[in-house]
């Protein structure tokens, strides 16, 4: 089993849907959670980090559930700025564990 | 966040060939990393750069092949050495922000050995 695991997509979606991706992790002691968006060529940005009481900018909402051992990260009102790759990332001990991404298209 | 660099952006370099890669931060960091991430692939952490000691590799990576400097707390380097196709790909190099846990990227170097 992979230590962090994403569904690949892609999802494509019109302009102004509700999106969201799942992240699942395997290890349980892992400590600190982030989503992050990677456009094509381009290094990975920090998009947001994910808090055991949840957070939300703007339009992006992100959930954390330890027992289940996932995470979530929702869109709101899909722009079509939004298309790009999300890669959420775990960390154990200082290191990041990226998932393989979800690729998002957003479509007029 | 901080602001890192990284040179060069890009090279094609032929089989056999070393190439070494130049990381700076504008701020002092105590973690930094070395990634690498093949066309269509996620992201795959090749060793944590330790500033006056050896680098910590992940499974799969050895010194020989990548070895990596750390003089000071804003500086690294990642050598490719004795290069194949199969290292074509594009390394990148993240600091942990202190106080935060927030790892940010450099804008990477795409390599392509031919």
């Amino acid at each position: 089993r992979k230590e962090v695991e994403q569904d690949p997509g892609p999802f494509n979606v019109p302009e102004g849907a509700t999106v969201a991706f799942n992240c699942t992790y395997s290890n349980s002691a892992s400590q600190s959670f982030f989503w992050y968006r990677q456009d094509c060529r381009k290094e990975p940005k920090l998009l947001m980090s994910v808090y055991s009481s949840g957070n939300e900018d703007g339009r992006f909402t992100a959930q954390l559930n330890r027992a289940s051992q996932y995470i979530s990260l929702l869109i709101r009102d899909s722009k079509l700025s939004d298309s790009a790759t999300y890669l959420c990332a775990v960390s154990f001990t200082d290191k990041l564990i990226f998932g393989t991404g979800t690729r998002l298209q957003v479509f007029p | 966040s901080a602001v890192i660099s990284q040179k060069p952006s890009r090279d094609i370099c032929q089989r056999g060939t070393s190439l070494t890669i130049q990381c700076q931060v504008d701020s002092q960091v105590t973690m930094m990393f070395w990634y690498r991430q093949q066309p269509g692939q996620s992201l795959t952490l090749i060793a944590t750069a330790n500033q006056g000691s050896e680098a910590t590799y992940e499974s799969g990576f050895v010194i020989d092949k990548f070895p990596i400097s750390r003089p000071n707390l804003t500086f690294s380097t990642l050598t490719v050495s004795n290069m194949s196709p199969e290292d074509s790909s594009i390394y990148l190099c993240s600091v942990v922000i202190s106080g935060t846990g927030e790892q940010y990227f450099g804008p990477g170097t795409r390599l392509t050995v031919t």
